[in-house]
Order: C-alpha cells, then structure tokens, then sequence
C-alpha cells in the first residue's frame, strides 16, 4: 500500500517561492504506471487541480494558476515536489499530492499541508 | 477547459434517506468522471471512477452513473459516516477540473 506524504514550509512570504516536497513510500515512483498530481484547497473553499509529472518527467500544468508553477520528480529519493513563485495570499491554501494510476483518478492521497502565504 | 458544475451544493437529509447529486459538465467526454468524499480535515476519499465503477473498500450503498455531460452520485440509504462534503471531477483532459462541491449534511 503506497503512502503519500507532503513536507515543507508552513508560512511563504508574499513574492517568495513556496516549495514543497511529496515523498512517495511503500512502492517506486518511477513505476510506468504512475502519474503524480498536486492539488490545492484554499480554506472553506473546493479543491483545484495544480499538474502532474510522469516519472520520465513529462509535466502538465494548470493554466489558470496566476503563480508560474514547476513540477519535478527526484527518483533517487522517491519524491516529486512542486514550486510555486511569486506566491501572493491567495495562494493560501492545503496542498495535497496523489498518485494517479494509468487511466483512473487519483486513488492515494498525502494528508495534505496547510501552507499559508503571509508577511 | 471542461467546467464541471454540482448541484445542489448543500444537501439536508436523515439516515436512511436515498440521497442524489448531480454534476454536469459544459462539454461530453464520456465516462472519465470520479467521485469524492471528503471529510473536515482530511484528503479527499476516492468512491468511484469511471462514472460507475466502485472502489475496493467502498459501501455499496453508494453507486454511480451517467455519461457523456450528465452524472449522478446516489447514495442508496444514508450513514451516519456519510455526512460529508462530495466532489465530482473530470479526467478526460488536462486541466483536470472539479465541480464546487456538495456538502451532505444531517437534516
């Protein structure tokens, strides 16, 4: 049973860059099986979708973030971490990483990260 | 990109109750749609994938079904585990998109 689990800075400054890092256990992320996601929900709010990466690297990211994003995968570690720059305080919000398996949803989720983007 | 629209987005019911939601999207992309619960706190569950198929794990109680721009989340009689917030979401294309949500909670 693979486990998911985000790590990273809880408070971002406004203009900083927020990081965080998914570290994948109980299996490979390099498996051809696997895309991993990240997702956002801001507080009291719904859940949008931010990209995901392949194991190759292959990205694919939501165009309406107003922050540029980056998706990489470290497979020496088993973990992919996204970036988020020039973050403002509506990029406040819990993170969530997830494994999405061939073609079906998003099945395994990391307990999610409140990240917070304040002076 | 594919707009995924929930209805209704507050639902008041009782145990037992056979409950529905709705979730209608603005272009056909027959049956990549999910189903999710999620829980104060916690990361989002999957129930269902493709429209209809039921995830190892998941109660019975719960079923999906729909195509095209048209799917339906019942939940045949209602648990007192239930009482959630539920999600639909596309995966026909990137940008994977959600609807706004529809929180189930306990007339």
């Amino acid at each position: 049973q693979q486990q998911l689990q985000e790590s990273g800075p809880g408070l971002v400054k406004p203009s900083e860059t927020l990081s965080l890092t998914c570290t994948v256990s109980g299996g490979s992320i390099s498996s051809s099986s696997y895309y991993w996601g990240w997702f956002r929900q801001p507080p009291g709010k719904g859940l949008e979708w931010i990209g995901s990466i392949y194991y190759s690297g292959s990205t694919y990211y939501n165009p309406s973030l107003k922050s540029p994003v980056t998706i990489s995968v470290d497979t020496s570690k088993n973990q992919f971490s996204l970036k988020l720059s020039s973050v403002t305080a509506a990029d406040t919000a819990v993170y969530y990483c997830a494994r999405q398996l061939g073609a079906r949803p998003f099945d395994h989720w990391g307990q999610g990260t409140l990240v917070t983007v304040s002076s | 990109d594919i707009q995924m629209t929930q209805s209704p987005s507050t639902l008041s019911a009782s145990v037992g109750d056979r409950v529905t939601i709705t979730c209608r999207a603005s272009q056909s992309f027959s049956s990549w749609l999910a189903w999710y619960q999620q829980k104060p706190g916690k990361a989002p569950k999957l129930l269902i994938y493709k429209a209809s198929n039921l995830e190892s794990g998941v109660p019975s109680r719960f079923s999906g079904s729909g195509s095209g721009t048209e799917f339906t989340l019942t939940i045949s009689s209602l648990q007192h585990d239930d009482f959630a917030t539920y999600y639909c979401q596309q995966y026909y294309s990137y940008p994977y998109t959600f609807g706004q949500g529809t929180n189930l909670e306990i007339k």
